[in-house]
């Protein structure tokens, strides 16, 4: 079973409007917890990181959400953009290693 | 800097055939990985390394095998090609993993 979970799979919204990917992990401990967004036939690019002490991190249009209780994270895109259809994944750092979410791919459409 | 780069971008393989996959980093870089990822999976780590001269298996190593001879390289070899091979790697480096991993741009590899 994938130690990060993310929901929903995927997701479709109209441009200008905003949208909240959820991650869900349960490794730990971990040193912290990232975002990152994927075009398509691309590398992964980091969007934020924040340690197990932050709440949040915001990176332009993009905030991130921490809650280590819960072990929940969440992804706010304020007023997308065309440019925001992507996937993007929940990523967790263990020792020497990342464990990687299986992405929400967002649609915006115009 | 040109950041991560990858070599090639994509390459057909027929079974029982070997290969080695490029991955390079112009960013002094100690720790470097691969990955690879397929259809509604997370990315999956295959080797690692912590420094030159230094490897380690990853969460699915069988059929792959990694060296580092110095910090700027790290090439991944297929020995004996298998079609559950066909995927999507990704090469990354960063000062360790507490820090932002680069990505490359990844090669796409397909196995018959």
């Amino acid at each position: 079973k994938n130690q990060v979970e993310q929901s929903p799979q995927s997701l479709i919204i109209l441009e200008g409007k905003n949208c909240t990917l959820q991650c869900n992990y349960t490794v730990s401990p971990f040193s912290n917890l990232r975002w990152y967004k994927q075009d398509t036939g691309r590398g992964p690019v980091s969007l934020t990181i924040m340690t197990f002490s932050e709440n949040t991190k915001s990176n332009g249009r993009y905030t991130a959400t921490l809650d280590a209780d819960t072990k929940q994270s969440s992804l706010h895109i304020t007023a997308s953009q065309l440019s925001d259809s992507a996937s993007y994944i929940c990523v967790v750092t263990l020792p020497y290693k990342l464990s990687f979410g299986a992405g929400t791919t967002v649609t915006v459409r115009a | 800097n040109a950041g991560v780069t990858q070599t090639p971008k994509f390459q057909v393989l027929k079974t029982g055939q070997s290969m080695t996959l490029q991955c390079a980093q112009d960013m002094n870089h100690e720790y470097m990985s691969w990955y690879r990822q397929d259809p509604g999976m997370g990315l999956r780590l295959i080797h690692y390394s912590v420094g030159a001269g230094i490897t380690d298996q990853g969460e699915v190593p069988n059929g792959y095998n990694v060296s580092r001879s110095t910090t700027e390289d790290f090439p991944l070899r297929l020995l004996s090609a298998a079609p559950s091979q066909t995927s999507v790697y990704f090469c990354a480096s960063s000062y360790s993993t507490d820090y932002e991993q680069y990505f490359g741009p990844g090669t796409r590899l397909t196995v018959t």
